[in-house]
């Protein structure tokens, strides 16, 4: 099966623009979550999709926003960056059936400028 | 805020030697996970042990958790230098879904 997979992996923005990443799950996972890294704040859980519904949210503001589509792929939108939106971000994907373990992909490293 | 605290934050060992790195929790937990990352890459899955388990193992991977004292122990044996990486508990808690909620990380290095 082929891993997760997030594009673009890197991206470079300047404040006040908006930005969409974008995550494919394994083949028949239905959950994808994501999360963000910062050095200062280590990783924080953004949200989690499951058939195309929010399932669960983090404690970020309104905006950060994401979306699950038919086939499982989500995308993450954030607008008016900020610098410290600077990180990496990670999608994880899941069967979303229970509470097992989650398969993360490479990650979009995020600068704002 | 995160839930897991991990010690040390830093360890360096020499190959062969074994590394053990530690998590503590304050909640009610379903499962706790590790998860290993090079270089601010993605996360590798390495052991998921839930919270009626006492001990899993997974090749040259132990993990230990005691629910009574809120923590959990990743052991390597025999490191070698590809073992170099971040590692991470990550804490799936009662009641939370499927949310992650993450340690602070041990830097691991295996030095040749």
């Amino acid at each position: 099966k082929a891993g997760v997979t997030q594009t673009p992996r890197y991206l470079i923005k300047t404040r006040g623009q908006q930005v969409t990443l974008s995550c494919s799950p394994i083949s028949g996972h239905r959950s994808v979550s994501w999360y963000q890294q910062t050095p200062g704040q280590g990783l924080q859980f953004l949200f989690e999709y499951f058939s195309e519904t929010q399932r669960n949210k983090g404690n970020f503001p309104g905006r950060f926003s994401g979306r699950q589509f038919s086939n499982s792929r989500s995308e993450m939108n954030v607008s008016t960056l900020e610098l410290g939106d600077s990180a990496l971000y990670l999608c994880a994907s899941s069967s979303g059936q229970g509470l097992d373990e989650q398969f993360f992909g490479p990650g979009t490293r995020l600068t704002v400028l | 805020s995160q839930q897991g605290e991990e010690d040390p934050q830093a360890l360096s060992i020499q190959e062969g030697e074994n590394a053990t790195m530690n998590c503590s929790y304050k909640t009610s937990i379903n499962n706790l996970q590790w998860y290993r990352q090079n270089s601010g890459r993605g996360l590798v899955h390495l052991i998921l042990i839930r919270s009626n388990e006492r001990e899993k193992h997974s090749g040259r991977l132990r993990v230990t958790l005691d629910t009574s004292k809120k923590s959990s122990s990743l052991l390597i044996t025999a490191s070698r230098a590809a073992d170099t990486a971040s590692y991470f508990c990550a804490l799936i808690l009662t009641g939370g879904g499927n949310k992650l909620t993450f340690g602070t990380g041990t830097q691991l290095k295996v030095e040749l």
